[in-house]
């Protein structure tokens, strides 16, 4: 099975500031990381991912970091902008099952 | 990009009635699609797994008779909440896998309400 979970359900940080939001996985199985962004209202929106072979991987001021020894995975988010202020979920896939497991979700206020 | 649309965007039923939800990949096509529900301030969790010209997978906990999937195409997936009840209020969110990536793309969602 999997279980996924985010170590901070809220987070606030001042604009112009670096956001790290964390999220832990337990199956060593799993290949396939992402990242969402949810505005209220709104279905999750695509930010970045990163499989298992790879320990980071940048976006445009997004960062994912996976360290599979630990089960752990990040998302940095450079001089956060209040636009950025959302609930940011993880979501894990096996390979080959294609079904996503969320995390609880954490909701990122930005202070302007 | 790759859009998803549903509709409608939210709607209010009163108990005992049924609604169907439509999901739509508008620029591409996808053999596989997936129903969400979410409940506020909660996670996603995944219903059901749709796959086009086939029966849908449940995820444990999920009565198939009531929620009704049909992927009759390879753009659309249909949900039916048959005989709402207030509990069954919530926002439902449908995927779509664009093969060959592994990537899906989300719907706007649909916010159910059951008086």
């Amino acid at each position: 099975g999997e279980s996924v979970g985010l170590h901070l359900p809220t987070l606030s940080v001042q604009e112009g500031d670096n956001s790290i939001i964390n999220c832990a996985y337990s199956n060593s199985a799993s290949d396939y990381f992402i990242w969402y962004k949810q505005e209220s209202g709104k279905g999750p929106q695509f930010i970045i991912d990163i499989r298992s072979n790879m320990d980071k991987r940048q976006g445009q001021r997004v960062t994912v970091l996976l360290n599979k020894t630990v089960k752990h995975l990040s998302l940095q988010i450079a001089a956060t902008q209040p636009g950025d202020s959302a609930v940011y979920f993880c979501a894990v896939d096996q390979t080959g099952a294609n079904n996503l497991f969320f995390g609880t979700g954490t909701r990122l206020t930005v202070i302007p | 990009g790759a859009v998803v649309s549903q509709h409608p965007s939210w709607v209010i039923c009163k108990s005992g009635t049924s609604v169907k939800i439509e999901c739509r990949s508008l620029d591409f096509q996808a053999t596989t699609m997936f129903w969400y529900r979410q409940f506020p301030k909660q996670s996603l969790m995944l219903m059901a797994t749709s796959n086009e010209g086939s029966k849908a997978t449940y995820e444990q906990g999920v009565e198939k008779d009531k929620f009704l999937i049909n992927h009759a195409s390879l753009t659309l997936s249909t949900l039916t909440v048959t005989s709402a009840h207030p509990e069954d209020s919530s926002f439902y969110i449908c995927s779509a896998h664009r093969t060959p990536t592994y990537e899906q793309y989300f719907g706007p969602g649909t916010r159910l309400t059951v008086t």
